[in-house]
């Protein structure tokens, strides 16, 4: 499995954007990038994922550098909400099923 | 609501007593996970089933572990003689299969062992 680094914790205003940077420099060519949030007393959930081109949904953006090493969750305006442990999980190969967690990044967000 | 339930949601049990739990997936996914988190890490993969079909089972799953999950509905995970070290959130999430498709999770069991 690849590894992951993030940050232990970032803190964000209420309605200011936040970048969630992840490095994964032994990612396999054919690993995807996916992002899942745990939110305080609930279960994990999925935010997005994706391969090599950046990639929006309604929740996030997931910025994904060129060389693949490395990508950045994005969320465009933080509420309260968004306070949680994100995480970055590279999956693919023959273990496409199976998420590996690292210990994430505690995402606070002031009001 | 149609999401991924778990029962119970809390379980205290003495040492050495054995704990079932209980999780219900979403109706039409037929891949369901379970895995434990302990107090500041991440989760961590237990077993995977396809339908009714136990695919992967963690070094983590000591023989004291078993999962079940009869005609690929709901699954069962029991631990037999449980120790202070099983206490932790065990979490359970279904998937419909396919490459890459999002796992949605259950609230957990957290289990505390005396």
């Amino acid at each position: 499995d690849a590894k992951t680094t993030q940050p232990n914790s970032m803190e964000s205003n209420e309605e200011e954007p936040v970048h969630l940077p992840c490095n994964h420099s032994t990612i396999s060519g054919t690993d995807y990038i996916h992002w899942y949030r745990q939110l305080p007393s609930q279960g994990p959930e999925y935010v997005i994922h994706g391969l090599t081109s950046n990639v929006n949904n309604r929740m996030a953006s997931l910025a994904i550098a060129e060389d693949r090493k490395s990508s950045t969750l994005i969320l465009h305006r933080a509420t309260l909400r968004d306070a949680a442990v994100y995480y970055c999980i590279p999956l693919g190969g023959g273990s496409n099923y199976k998420l590996t967690f690292g210990k994430g990044t505690l995402l606070t967000v002031n009001p | 609501d149609t999401g991924v339930s778990q029962d119970p949601r809390h379980k205290i049990t003495k040492r050495g007593q054995n704990v079932t739990f209980r999780c219900d997936p979403i109706s039409e996914h037929n891949r369901l996970y379970w895995y434990r988190q302990t107090l500041g890490q991440g989760p961590e993969f237990l077993t995977y089933f396809q339908n009714e079909a136990q695919l992967e089972k963690s070094r983590l799953l000591s023989d004291r572990f078993s999962a079940e999950r009869p005609k690929g509905s709901f699954s069962t995970l029991e631990i037999q003689r449980t120790e202070q070290g099983d206490s932790a959130m065990y979490l359970c999430a279904s998937s419909l299969a396919g490459k890459y498709n999002e796992q949605f999770f259950g609230p957990g069991t957290r289990l505390t062992v005396l």
